[in-house]
């Protein structure tokens, strides 16, 4: 069974750039059936998509965060990977990464990684 | 882009059935499938119904789902406290080329 998990600082200054990375086990990133997502919780408020890539490194954007967001793929590691520049306090959410299976829904999730932007 | 309209809170007590509706912006949901999840503080969320009624193995057939016009619904039969949760649809906006969320309904057993 395929297995997510988050990893990077808990803990970002305002302006910087967040990153974090999403070691894949039980699967593979190289795999033609599946995307690859990134999606967040703010507190107290509801999911939001960033974005998704797949093995090619074809990505989807959400135009909310398409400025600034980068995603990237590492299949020699079986991960991958999340940039989000220019940060504010509004970023701070629990960020999860989530496979997503070719028909359209997610259906293997991380438990998520909570990122506090703060000086 | 799609807007999915959820209500904001459920309740009802064990045993009793719950639904949760899901309204969209476009018509049919683009043709697309609206997905349900579940989600507990500190836990991965989970899968409930995919592909307008299908639930994953593991998942208990309390849960159902389905979907017509721009309109889906989860229920949720024979309520037990367990079942107090978020739960979430989403579905894919061709439009925007991309995922959009409901707002989430957090459910309440009494």
């Amino acid at each position: 069974q395929v297995q997510l998990q988050e990893s990077g600082p808990g803990l970002v200054k305002p302006s910087q750039t967040l990153s974090l990375t999403c070691n894949v086990s039980g699967g593979s990133v190289s795999s033609g059936s599946h995307y690859w997502s990134w999606i967040r919780q703010p507190a107290g408020k509801g999911l939001e998509w960033i974005g998704r890539i797949y093995m090619s490194g074809a990505t989807n954007y959400s135009p909310s965060f398409e400025s600034r967001v980068t995603l990237s793929v590492d299949t020699s590691n079986n991960q991958f990977s999340l940039q989000l520049s220019s940060v504010t306090a509004a970023d701070t959410a629990v960020y999860y990464c989530a496979r997503e299976s070719i028909g359209w829904f997610w259906d293997s999730w991380g438990r998520g990684t909570l990122v506090t932007v703060s000086s | 882009q799609s807007v999915l309209t959820q209500p904001p809170s459920a309740s009802g007590t064990p045993g009793q059935r719950v639904t949760i509706s899901c309204s969209g912006s476009s018509s049919d949901f683009g043709g697309h499938a609206v997905s349900w999840y579940q989600l507990f503080p500190g836990m991965a969320p989970k899968l409930l119904i995919y592909s307008f009624h299908l639930r994953p193995a593991g998942v208990i057939d309390r849960f159902s789902g389905s979907q017509s016009g721009s309109s889906a619904s989860l229920v949720i039969s024979g309520l037990r406290s367990e079942d107090e949760a978020d739960y979430y649809c989403a579905v894919w906006d061709d439009t925007m080329k991309g995922w959009v969320f409901g707002g989430g309904t957090k459910l309440t057993v009494l």
